[in-house]
This record gives structure tokens, sequence and C-alpha cells, in this order.
């Protein structure tokens, strides 16, 4: 299977704190982009880095990628319990526009 | 951003029957795509929608039993045929433009429960 692994699988946090979710994919990319999904609802776009990107920001978001480890990370600052949620990476492989999903993390921010 | 909705939201169906799942985008677009989300699962893709020819199948996945329609550039539809418990999931249509930097939206997605 192609699909990408996240870790942790699950993460329980306090509100306040930060939450950091790793990625890994298999092959080359275009671009990596994360989503968010709220139990079991439609997924909703966070942000889309380029495979010659390193680091790009987006409000309380900070997702890094790493080619030569084929890696990605999504860092939440300041954590809400808003943000209780599944995340999920997703690659966009070299010469293909479908995307493959990682295997999701299940965020829980306790209030 | 593209705004994607899908009918039906929800459905509960009987074994051995067919829905038929619809997927409208507010603008024209090159690229659809349907994914399918088991229970407590990532999201694997089922097919790309081509407009005006037959839709790309993935492994495991085969037009009988996942027909597909893509009449125009803001219209898909993905029939999940001769039902079984196992196809229980949440369907999902995306869509992206013509550039591999392009962000990919998707729908709200069709929760189905096969009985």
């Amino acid at each position: 299977s192609q699909q990408g692994e996240e870790d942790p699988q699950a993460l329980s946090i306090q509100e306040g704190e930060n939450a950091t979710m790793n990625c890994s994919y298999k092959t080359s990319i275009n671009n990596l982009q994360w989503y968010r999904q709220n139990s079991g609802r439609g997924l909703v776009h966070l942000i889309l880095i380029r495979s010659n990107e390193r680091e790009k920001h987006s409000g309380r978001l900070r997702v890094t990628l790493d080619t030569s480890k084929k890696s990605s990370s999504l860092l939440i600052t300041a954590s809400r319990a808003a943000d209780t949620a599944s995340y999920f990476c997703a690659s966009s492989y070299t010469g293909r526009r479908a995307l493959t999903f990682g295997s999701g993390t299940r965020l829980q921010v306790q209030p | 951003s593209a705004v994607i909705s899908q009918k039906p939201s929800r459905d509960i169906c009987q074994r051995g029957t067919s829905l038929t799942i619809q997927c409208q985008v507010d603008s024209q677009v090159t690229m659809m795509f349907w994914y399918r989300q088991q229970p407590g699962q990532s999201l694997t893709l089922i097919a790309t929608a081509n407009q005006g020819s037959e839709a790309t199948y993935e492994s495991g996945f085969v037009i009988d039993k996942f027909p597909i329609s893509r009449p125009n550039l803001t219209f898909s539809t993905l029939t999940v045929s001769n039902m079984s418990p196992e196809d229980s999931s949440i369907y999902l249509c995306s869509v992206a433009g013509t550039s591999t930097t392009d962000t990919q939206y998707f729908g709200p997605g069709t929760r189905l429960t096969v009985l």
C-alpha cells in the first residue's frame, strides 16, 4: 500500500498546549496537504506545502516538510477545545493528481 | 475555493440494493475524485471521474461495483451497487484544478449504512 503513516495515532493534551503530528510518505511528491475532520464529517483543508518548500505557517498552524526523510509535521500552537478532531496528511505523488492519505491522528484537547 | 455539495448526506440501505450519490460543484473543475472512508479508517481513493470518458479505478475497485458518471465539469455520480454491510462507509467526492500545486477540496460526504 502506498498509504502514508502518521504518528501518534491519538494525542490528548490540555488547552493551551501545543500539538505536534508527524506524517511519512512513500515516494516523491508534488505537494503535501493537511486536513481536519470533525466526527466523521467532511474534510476541511488546512494547509498545502509544495515539494520545494520547507516550512509554512497559517495562523496557529505550522507545517514543515523534509523531502530527504519523506516526512512532514503539523504543529498546532496554543490549542483550543475546538481543535479536537482527526488530522490527516495527504500526499500528491509525482505524476498523480489524486491524494494518498496518511493513517490520521485523533487529537483530543481537554478544556 | 470550490463549494461542493453531496446528496444524500446519509442513507440507510438494505443489502442487495444500490445507491447513487451525487456530487455538485459550484464552478467548473478539471479533476474530480471519489474516496471511501471505512469506519475508523483513513480515506482511500476509489476512482478518478473523467469528463466524457470512463472513470479510472484504483486497484481493488471495479466499475461493476462502483459505476461513476461525469457528464460535465461540475457534476458527478457514484453508484454503490449490490450493497453489503462491508460497503458501510463515508463516501466523499473531491475536486482540484489543473496544477499540481492546486488545493484539493472535499465535499461534506455521504454516510452510508447497509443493513
